[in-house]
């Protein structure tokens, strides 16, 4: 149990699809975030949020939307991906995204196969 | 800009071999050091961390990390390894507010 909860654990999606993820955290943290990790890759910060406002965009094609309802939700909204978009997807939350953010904690990640 | 070297790809090891992997970064200001590890099947967690004071850093099932900041480096050592250490073990520094940026990841393989 990690205190962060991301749904669906598992995804397929067509090029054409419209899909979202979902990240939760249950940690009283003010900053969350969304990481890609590939094979043979490191992993690639894609998107911060603090307080709800996004801070970072790491030139992610727009093809990835994020959106930050509140402190405690995440959603990454997918459309017209590319097989090579084919990853598992982090998302993982820390007490602030400012100075000292300390450690971050990770959900379990959703593994999405894009077909 | 920041960014994080791991120099090991993939180690294998025997049970109660000894293991250090090395971490090396680039920043020029004051940073956090992360090592953080992700067993099979399972999410990412910390494993220790470094922010300031001593620079031997001890976390949890008997690993350490020692803070070079000449060297600008972060190595992780455990004396003794068990099979139950198998997994990937990432480095991360967090120097630029607001991020934390990732080795490539080492794969550890302990034989048992």
């Amino acid at each position: 149990e990690t205190g962060v909860t991301q749904t669906p654990r598992h995804l397929v999606m067509g090029m054409t699809n419209k899909k979202s993820l979902k990240c939760e955290q249950h940690l009283g943290h003010n900053a969350m975030y969304w990481y890609k990790q590939s094979a043979k890759k490191p992993l690639e910060l894609m998107f911060v949020y603090n307080f709800k406002e996004q801070t970072e965009n790491n030139s992610v094609p727009s093809r990835f939307s994020p959106e930050c309802p509140n402190s405690s939700h995440l959603f990454l909204h997918l459309h017209t991906l590319q097989p090579e978009d084919s990853a598992l997807y982090l998302c993982a939350s820390s007490q602030s995204a400012r100075g000292n953010t300390g450690e971050l904690f990770f959900g379990e990640g959703s593994r999405l196969t894009v077909l | 800009a920041q960014s994080v070297s791991q120099h090991n790809h993939h180690v294998i090891l025997s049970e109660a071999a000894s293991l250090e992997l090395g971490c090396n970064y680039s920043y020029g200001g004051t940073v956090n050091l992360f090592w953080y590890v992700q067993y099979p099947g399972q999410h990412l967690q910390l494993l220790l961390k470094y922010f300031s004071g001593d620079p031997l850093v001890k976390g949890i099932k008997g690993f350490e990390a020692e803070f070079i900041k000449s060297k600008f480096s972060f190595n992780l050592r455990k004396p003794s390894v068990q099979w139950s250490d198998t997994a990937e073990y990432f480095c991360a520094v967090n120097g630029d507010a607001g991020k934390s940026t990732f080795g490539d990841g080492t794969t550890l393989t302990v034989k048992p």
